[in-house]
């Protein structure tokens, strides 16, 4: 079992949306978990990280961790053309385990 | 400002050649990673060192070597390059002292095997 999943969408919204990513993980003891964001033909990019459970804001973009039932979200209010890109889940213990990715287009 | 530097953007090599991924970061960094991405596969770990001239397996190890003989620079080793190894290559490092939990990515390396 993958440590962490993730569906691959891909997500079209328009311009104004919310944004929902949502990944599950397998192992209750984690307690670092990350967004990364990655522009086309770029390397990912720290988006947000929290640590064991609760939510994290930051400008437009939330974190949330549900320990209880292993989930991971995160949501991009009043998305932007520029939010256009690829949106990674990872979690860490003693290595850094990615989800597939969420391709996500915000048309204008 | 941090960086990580991998030696090519694209790579083209022959089915049976021995391939050489170099990754150099400038952070002091004690962890090193190297993944690969595939469409839909999202970042599957091949290797990470986590100290100089020490090397773990990752999830998808199975032909492929790696050598940290210093602690800025981790190499990926194709042992005998096949198409299934056709990938976007990406090196990562990383510091994780108490919450600090971010990891730092080069651009990636495209390699292409015919």
């Amino acid at each position: 079992q993958k440590e962490v999943e993730q569906d691959p969408g891909p997500l079209s919204v328009p311009e104004g949306a919310i944004v929902s990513l949502n990944c599950t993980y397998s192992n209750s003891a984690f307690q670092y978990f990350m967004w990364y964001r990655q522009y086309s033909r770029k390397g990912p990019e720290l988006l947000m990280y929290t640590y064991s459970s609760g939510n994290k804001e930051d400008g437009r973009f939330t974190a949330q961790v549900d320990k209880s039932s292993k989930y991971i979200s995160l949501f991009i209010r009043d998305s932007q053309p520029s939010d256009s890109a690829t949106y990674l889940c990872a979690i860490r213990d003693y290595k850094l385990s990615f989800g597939a990715g969420t391709t996500v287009t915000v048309r204008a | 400002d941090v960086k990580v530097t991998q030696s090519s953007r694209y790579l083209v090599k022959r089915t049976g050649e021995k391939v050489f991924l170099e990754c150099v970061q400038d952070m002091d960094h004690e962890n090193m990673f190297w993944y690969r991405q595939d469409p839909g596969l999202g970042l599957r770990l091949i290797y990470f060192s986590y100290d100089v001239k020490m090397k773990e397996k990752g999830d998808i190890p199975e032909g492929y070597s790696v050598s940290r003989e210093k602690k800025e620079r981790f190499s990926l080793i194709l042992e005998s390059a096949s198409t299934n190894q056709t990938s976007m290559y990406l090196c990562a490092s990383s510091l994780w002292q108490g919450l600090n939990t971010e990891a730092f990515f080069g651009q990636g390396t495209r390699l292409t095997v015919v």
